[in-house]
């Protein structure tokens, strides 16, 4: 069984530019969340989808942005980027099914913004 | 206080058991987390436990909850080098499946031959 895959695993941009992360979960997971991970502020939620639609979102400003597709990929994005969008972005795929739930996460998108 | 806190930092012999503390900020939260992530791997979910729990057994691994302190901490019994890493433990904040997950700074476990 594949797992959590995301894309690109590295990217590089500007201030001001823009960036599109992909996450493909595992096969019939139709959750996917999304995290940032930086040193100075750690883990921190972005959103959550489930059958393409936003179930929770985090303190982000609104240029973080996020959609899922109805085979459960999901693309977040990143408008107008800022230093401080330097970060290891995760996504994580999750099935709750008979009480119990079961989450895998990808490898990791790191991005920098120069 | 509006975080999830833990302890920073915690060092443990092989063979002992190492004991991870939480303290989370909702009452309300339903569900509660230890993630796990080691150098160069990603975070893994290690176990949960829902608030009408007291305690959650997985093998070495042991969830105790305490609702009335908002409390929770993570034992890993036989603790082995394989368990260094870095271990978070999350609420879902708001209730309920769909809360927003809050995350604690991380416990980083080093586990000494």
């Amino acid at each position: 069984k594949a797992g959590v895959t995301q894309t690109p695993r590295y990217l590089i941009k500007t201030r001001g530019q823009q960036v599109t992360l992909s996450c493909s979960p595992i096969s019939g997971h139709r959750s996917v969340s999304w995290y940032q991970q930086t040193p100075g502020q750690g883990l921190q939620f972005l959103f959550e989808y489930f059958s393409e639609t936003q179930r929770n979102k985090g303190n982000f400003p609104g240029r973080f942005s996020g959609r899922q597709f109805s085979n459960s990929r999901s693309e977040m994005n990143v408008s107008t980027l800022e230093l401080g969008d330097s970060a290891l972005y995760l996504c994580a795929s999750s099935l709750a099914s008979g009480g119990k739930e079961t989450q895998y996460f990808g490898p990791g998108t790191r991005l920098l913004v120069l | 206080g509006e975080d999830v806190e833990q302890s920073l930092f915690l060092s443990v012999r092989e063979g002992d058991s190492s004991v991870i503390n939480c303290t989370y900020t909702d009452s309300s939260s339903t569900y509660l987390y230890w993630y796990k992530q080691e150098p160069g791997a990603g975070l893994q979910l290690l176990t949960y436990i829902f608030s009408n729990m007291d305690m959650k057994q997985d093998q070495r691994l042991t969830v105790l909850l305490n609702k009335k302190d908002k409390h929770l901490s993570l034992r890993i019994a036989d603790t082995q080098t394989g368990d260094s890493a870095i271990y978070f433990c999350a609420e879902r904040v708001g209730g309920g499946r769909w809360g927003k997950l809050q995350f604690g700074a991380g416990t980083q476990v080093v586990v000494t031959p």
